[in-house]
């Protein structure tokens, strides 16, 4: 079974930019969850998404957004880029369903912000 | 706020060696507590515990909840350098699915 993908793996913009990232969960996975991973902050939670709809929200700005779409694929948005959201995307996809369970992470996206 | 502290932050031991991670939680209405590895690249799941599966092993590691102490241990004996790698602590809570990370135990096996 396919693990979960996430393209691109590197990103280089510039301040004030926006960039668009994506997720795709292992088959059958219907939960896809994104955190942000720094080298001061850790592993940070930005949101969940079950079956097109946003469960679950972190504590960041609004310039950080997301969507998934009804095959799960997920895709995060980061407008009007700031130097500190330089940082490894991750993603994390899991079945959800009908009880909690493990999740599975991507490689992830490493976003440089000059 | 939810919090989730691990301990040390970095170990070093020589090959051979048992080593033990440290994980302390609050969080509000726990659901369960992973552990995973991560080397140069996305963590690697390796355990998840719950009310109902509080130790779990595979191979030389071992994991056990103590959920009256609200903290978790993570054992690796007969430490290999392919051992070396940061392990994450995260705990699932009142959140859902948002798991709430510690900010992780560097370990490096020397040979």
């Amino acid at each position: 079974k396919a693990g979960v993908t996430q393209t691109p793996r590197y990103l280089i913009k510039t301040r004030g930019q926006q960039v668009t990232l994506s997720c795709s969960p292992i088959s059958g996975h219907r939960s896809v969850s994104w955190y942000q991973q720094t080298p001061g902050q850790g592993l940070q939670f930005l949101f969940e998404y079950f079956s097109e709809t946003q469960r679950n929200k972190g504590n960041f700005p609004g310039r950080f957004s997301g969507r998934q779409f009804s095959n799960s694929r997920s895709e995060m948005n980061v407008s009007t880029l700031e130097l500190g959201d330089s940082a490894l995307y991750l993603c994390a996809s899991s079945l959800a369903q009908p009880t909690y369970n493990e999740q599975f992470f991507g490689p992830g996206t490493r976003l440089t912000v000059l | 706020e939810d919090k989730v502290v691990q301990s040390p932050l970095s170990l070093v031991v020589h090959e051979g060696d048992t080593v033990t991670l440290n994980c302390s939680y609050e969080v509000t209405n726990f659901r369960s507590l992973l552990w995973y590895k991560q080397e140069k690249k996305a963590p690697t799941f390796l355990f998840m515990l719950t009310s109902s599966g509080i130790e779990k092993k595979s191979g030389r590691l071992s994991s056990i909840l103590d959920k009256k102490e609200l903290s978790s241990i993570l054992n690796i004996t007969a430490t290999q350098t392919g051992d070396s790698a940061i392990y994450l602590c995260a705990v699932a809570g009142d959140s859902g699915y948002a798991l709430n990370f510690g900010k992780g135990t560097s370990l490096l096996v020397t040979p």
